[in-house]
């Protein structure tokens, strides 16, 4: 059964800074990974998606990179902004699954 | 990119009632429709998974006769919540996989029952 983890549950910043998320899942047979960000009292917003057979993706200043061999995902947020302030997830879509499992998420808050 | 949509985006119904609550892809076709729910300040629980044409399949825990899963068309999957009560006050959100298996969520309905 596939097990997603997301560490640090929570994260403070001050404006400006770069700044990882980190996701990790215990079963490599993947067909791909997703993130995602909440903000309170609304749906998921799909940011990246990497497919099994890729190694990263880009998106403005978000940069995604997945080590399926290791079971690690990375979300990179370049020159962090308060409005970057919200609940990061990862989900991951296992090849013998017909649903993602999800982390529990990253809530980020970016100080002015 | 994809958009999906969910109406109500907020309701509130007496106990015993019942609430329909739909989900709509609005520029693809989806052949899987996820349904969740989350409490305030929790993690998404997956409640159900509807494909296009068959029966939802249902998590462990949920009850399929109060919670109605139709996935008639390729676009529309409905959730409907039978005879309510305040225990199932909670935030409603769908999500629609396109043929990338790329997942995309609705906006969320907010469900209080009185």
């Amino acid at each position: 059964k596939q097990e997603v983890t997301q560490i640090p549950a929570a994260l403070s910043v001050p404006e400006g800074e770069n700044l990882v998320l980190n996701c990790s899942f215990t079963d490599s047979a993947i067909y791909n990974l997703q993130w995602f960000r909440q903000d309170p009292g609304k749906g998921l917003t799909s940011l990246l998606l990497i497919q099994s057979s890729q190694r990263e993706q880009t998106s403005g200043r978000l940069n995604a990179s997945l080590d399926k061999s290791s079971g690690r995902s990375t979300l990179y947020i370049a020159a962090s902004q308060p409005g970057d302030s919200a609940t990061y997830l990862c989900a991951v879509l296992s090849t013998n699954a017909g649903k993602s499992t999800f982390g529990d998420g990253t809530t980020l808050t970016v100080k002015p | 990119g994809a958009v999906v949509s969910q109406h109500p985006s907020w309701v509130i119904c007496k106990s015993g009632t019942s609430v329909k609550i739909e989900c709509r892809s609005l520029d693809f076709q989806a052949t899987t429709m996820f349904w969740y729910r989350q409490f305030p300040k929790q993690s998404l629980m997956l409640m159900a998974t509807s494909n296009e044409g068959s029966k939802a399949t249902y998590e462990q825990g949920v009850e399929k006769d109060k919670f109605l899963i139709n996935h008639a068309s390729l676009t529309l999957s409905t959730l409907t919540v039978t005879s309510a009560h305040p225990e199932d006050s909670s935030f409603y959100i769908c999500s629609a996989r396109d043929l990338f298996h790329e997942q995309y969520f609705g906006p969320g309905t907010r469900l209080t029952v009185t």
